[in-house]
């Protein structure tokens, strides 16, 4: 059964660093793997979605990476800001099966 | 852009009473999923639905039914509720792409407390 996991849980940095959130799954056979943000309280928001066939996605300050061989996706924020704090959730999807969330990566920028 | 919206933002149930969380997508989505979210456990998928009348059961579908009637809708059911099933819920829908990706959507949550 796919397990999804993402290192660390928590993580503080300093307004304007550059930092990484990590996500590795099990089972390598996925159609695509998906980033969302979470505010407290509220639902998630979509962020980048990476199909098997692609290698990374960009969008604005965000870069998602995605290496299927051993089994891991990366998130790379570029020059944080106090409104990059949420907590960062990648989830995998199979066939024929809904996704599979990690527990979520919650980040506090601090300015 | 695709809403998926869920009717109660915030309920407040007693135990033994039955409830409905209601989620209604705006964009023809086959696909319908009801999770829980809980503190240290992360999502958790409770019943999904690819196709009017379908449903399919998730990791933790106890205590819990669901109903799927109409494409747009898709109801989470509980039917004696109890002090555990205190949580967020989320609906969301999705599409596939042809690629076979499965790109979700997510309402903005009901948080249940059971009393």
């Amino acid at each position: 059964k796919q397990e999804v996991t993402q290192i660390p849980a928590a993580l503080s940095v300093p307004e304007g660093e550059n930092l990484v959130l990590n996500c590795s799954f099990t089972d390598s056979a996925i159609y695509n793997l998906q980033w969302f943000r979470q505010d407290p309280g509220k639902g998630l928001t979509s962020l980048l979605l990476i199909q098997s066939s692609q290698r990374e996605q960009t969008s604005g300050r965000l870069n998602a990476s995605l290496d299927k061989s051993s089994g891991r996706s990366t998130l790379y924020i570029a020059a944080s800001q106090p409104g990059d704090s949420a907590t960062y959730l990648c989830a995998a999807n199979q066939a024929g099966t809904a996704l599979i969330f990690g527990k979520g990566t919650t980040l506090s920028v601090s300015s | 852009d695709v809403k998926v919206t869920q009717s109660s933002r915030y309920l407040v149930k007693r135990t033994g009473e039955k409830v409905f969380l209601e989620c209604v997508q705006d964009m023809d989505h086959e696909n319908m999923f009801w999770y829980r979210q809980d503190p240290g456990l992360g999502l958790r998928l409770i019943y999904f639905s690819y196709d009017v009348k379908m449903k399919e059961k998730g990791d933790i579908p106890e205590g819990y039914s669901v109903s799927r009637e109409k494409k747009e809708r898709f109801s989470l059911i509980l039917e004696s509720a109890s002090t555990n099933q205190t949580s967020m819920y989320l609906c969301a829908s999705s599409f596939i792409r042809y690629s076979g990706a499965n790109v979700l959507t997510f309402g903005a949550g009901s948080r249940l407390t059971v009393l």
